[in-house]
């Protein structure tokens, strides 16, 4: 059974500060990895996603993989209120398999 | 431009009766996907589609049907509806399998 767990959170920084949200994935052979945005009430929207180990930047996220210890995070920089939502990891196997998702790690971003 | 819609918003029924969730995409995507997410179990794949007439079961499949006659539509019935698929379901779609587009999602009550 392959998982990806993340924190339930709520997650909570100050405005202005890096908030740092964590993912593991207990399936070795993963090969992709994506983080999805989720408002309260409305539907998963993708942020970010990445394939190899190292970090990618887009902005003020940051998505950084590390396959050896089978985690991926992402850091938001500048954190605003605006931020403060439900954040899904999710990840893929092998290009001939569906995404699995994480629970999703609430965050909240206080002026 | 309406990309994914989703109909109805919200619905509520009761347990043993037929329900339909409607979803439409415009943008000629190949894959579509049906998800159910609940608290403590994050989103979980139902059924998906890779084109039309072609249709596979997800995680969580039983007690629902798909079918797919138009690239564009994938309807969701709930063939008799129970308590436990109280839930809000997304429907996605996507070119490929993994950087999915979701729509603003259904919830439904079943009493």
């Amino acid at each position: 059974q392959k998982e990806v767990e993340q924190n339930s959170g709520p997650l909570s920084v100050p405005e202005g500060a890096i908030a740092s949200l964590n993912c593991t994935y207990s399936d070795r052979g993963s090969q992709s990895f994506f983080w999805y945005r989720q408002y309260s009430g409305k539907s998963p929207e993708l942020i970010m996603f990445i394939y190899s180990n190292g970090d990618k930047e887009d902005g003020r996220f940051t998505a950084q993989l590390n396959k050896a210890s089978q985690y991926v995070s992402l850091l938001i920089r500048d954190s605003q209120p605006s931020d403060s939502a439900t954040y899904l990891c999710a990840v893929n196997e092998n290009a001939g398999n569906m995404l699995t998702f994480g629970g999703g790690t609430r965050l909240m971003v206080k002026p | 431009d309406a990309g994914i819609t989703q109909s109805p918003r919200y619905k509520i029924t009761e347990t043993g009766r037929q329900v339909t969730l409607m979803c439409h995409q415009t943008w000629s995507h190949s894959y579509m996907f049906w998800y159910r997410q609940d608290l403590g179990h994050g989103l979980r794949l139902i059924y998906y589609s890779a084109a039309a007439d072609i249709t596979d079961k997800g995680e969580v499949p039983d007690g629902y049907v798909v079918s797919r006659s138009k690239t564009e539509n994938f309807p969701l019935t709930l063939e008799s509806a129970t308590r436990s698929q109280t839930s809000v379901y997304f429907c996605a779609s996507a070119q490929g399998r993994e950087k999915l587009f979701f729509g603003s999602g259904t919830q439904l009550s079943v009493l």
